[in-house]
């Protein structure tokens, strides 16, 4: 089973910021937490991840609680591209093997 | 930078038929994953290789299915005896170990049983 929980869907307008949450309360320390999005019909796409320091790159902020128990995923300026399903994942970098995904959070992005 | 790359992007077949699917995967990368995923739900994991090993099947593989990655490059699923229960998106993702194992998935191959 996952072991992330996620609200199954959100609306977000567009040029906002979209906040997707994640709750991992049961996340080990050597866990890492990874985003990946779904476009309709793609494969797919991985965005981010970290271990306990928030992290930002090109695609969006991830931010993680101190207790690592939950996160947000923030992508700063939603356009309608951003529509997909977001999954939030734990991993354990380097000794995982497959990634066990939730059902995830389907954002709509409103013109 | 090429991708994760998969062949065909679609099928449709017979009940009873054979299918194979093909995955090349991000070059350099050690490890690919074979994942399924059914309409509505998120992506399974069914097998993946460490170069030409496979090191890991899940109860999902049935006896129906095999895998393969005979020079450690690009690998084959192959269904036998397709059922209307196989219809559904095949994905492919390809990491390195060492490096961080970020996997990065390929497009998919969306299969229907008829």
């Amino acid at each position: 089973d996952a072991k992330t929980t996620q609200p199954p869907s959100m609306d977000c307008a567009e040029g906002r910021a979209a906040n997707l949450p994640c709750n991992h309360s049961t996340i080990s320390g050597n866990e890492y937490v990874y985003w990946y999005r779904q476009i309709h019909s793609q494969g797919p796409q991985y965005i981010i991840h970290g271990l306990k320091n928030n992290e930002t790159n090109e695609m969006a902020s991830l931010i993680i609680t101190e207790d690592r128990k939950s996160s947000t995923l923030i992508l700063p300026h939603a356009t309608l591209r951003d529509t997909a399903v977001y999954y939030c994942i734990v991993f354990l970098m380097n000794r995982d093997d497959k990634i066990i995904f939730g059902k995830g959070t389907r954002l709509h992005i409103l013109p | 930078d090429t991708g994760v790359s998969q062949d065909p992007r679609h099928k449709i077949t017979k009940r009873g038929q054979n299918v194979t699917f093909r995955c090349d995967p991000i070059s350099e990368h050690n490890r690919l994953y074979w994942y399924r995923q059914t309409l509505g739900q998120g992506p399974e994991f069914l097998t993946y290789f460490q170069n030409e090993a496979q090191l890991e099947k899940s109860r999902l593989l049935s006896d129906r299915f095999s895998a393969e990655r005979p020079k450690g490059s690009f690998s084959t699923l192959e269904i036998q005896r397709t059922e209307q229960g196989d219809s559904a998106m095949y994905l492919c993702a390809s990491s390195r170990t060492g490096a961080g194992e970020t996997q990065y998935f390929g497009p998919g191959t969306r299969l229907l049983v008829l």
